[in-house]
């Protein structure tokens, strides 16, 4: 069956450290995988998509199709990346996104 | 552009109860989708809407409904409300499929007493 697993449910790590929000995946296909977030008292978006290779605001994510994991990393954590973090898998066959159940990530000062 | 926008912002009722919220979605976006947010459920998928035709479907009860007009506005009805249907209803708008960016509304506060 198709799923997203976010293990944490909460991390919490002090300004200027590294963060890693963890993401693994169940597909047996090729996968395209997104990362949205969601700031206090903002709108849900997108971070980033793994097809575009793209870092956003610093952080990077990798697909390790060997691990099946799509982890969000930045190297040096800002109070402004406080937020909720969702893992979200497209599986191409079907039209809905697979959703983790989404970390939160609070940096302390 | 402006984004996508729900009404109302926030609701009360009361169990037994139907409620119909909206969603106007980023002008050019043929693909609406519902979601309900919780803190212990995260996002739940409702519906998604392409063309006025539902192409896809989440697990929640029949109470649960919705539609899309031709200028690809949708609604979501809930009937019958109860308790456990306090949350917060984020629609999504997108050019096509899934994959593409999804855009999300600021979301209804729904709250069941």
């Amino acid at each position: 069956a198709q799923r997203v697993t976010q293990p944490e449910k909460l991390l919490s790590v002090f300004k200027g450290a590294p963060v890693e929000l963890k993401c693994n995946y169940s597909y047996s296909g090729s996968p395209e995988l997104f990362w949205y977030v969601q700031y206090s008292r903002q709108r849900l978006q997108l971070l980033l998509r793994h097809i575009s290779r793209e870092s956003i605001k610093g952080f990077t994510a990798d697909l390790n199709k060997g691990e099946t994991s799509f982890h969000l990393k930045k190297p040096f954590a800002q109070e402004e990346d406080s937020a909720m973090y969702y893992c979200a898998l497209y599986p191409g066959s079907n039209y809905q996104l697979i959703w983790g159940a989404g970390t939160k990530l609070i940096i302390k000062p | 552009k402006a984004g996508v926008t729900q009404t109302p912002r926030y609701l009360i009722k009361t169990r037994g109860q139907q409620v119909t919220l909206s969603c106007s979605p980023i002008s050019g976006h043929r693909s609406v989708s519902w979601y309900q947010q919780t803190p212990g459920q995260g996002l739940q998928f409702l519906f998604e809407y392409f063309s006025e035709t539902q192409r896809n479907k989440g697990n929640f009860p029949g109470r649960f409904s919705g539609r899309q007009f031709s200028n690809s506005r949708s609604e979501m009805n809930v009937s019958t409300l109860e308790l456990g249907d306090s949350a917060l209803y984020l629609c999504a708008s997108s050019l096509d499929r899934a994959r593409d960016t999804q855009y999300f509304g600021p979301g209804t506060r729904l709250t069941v007493l």
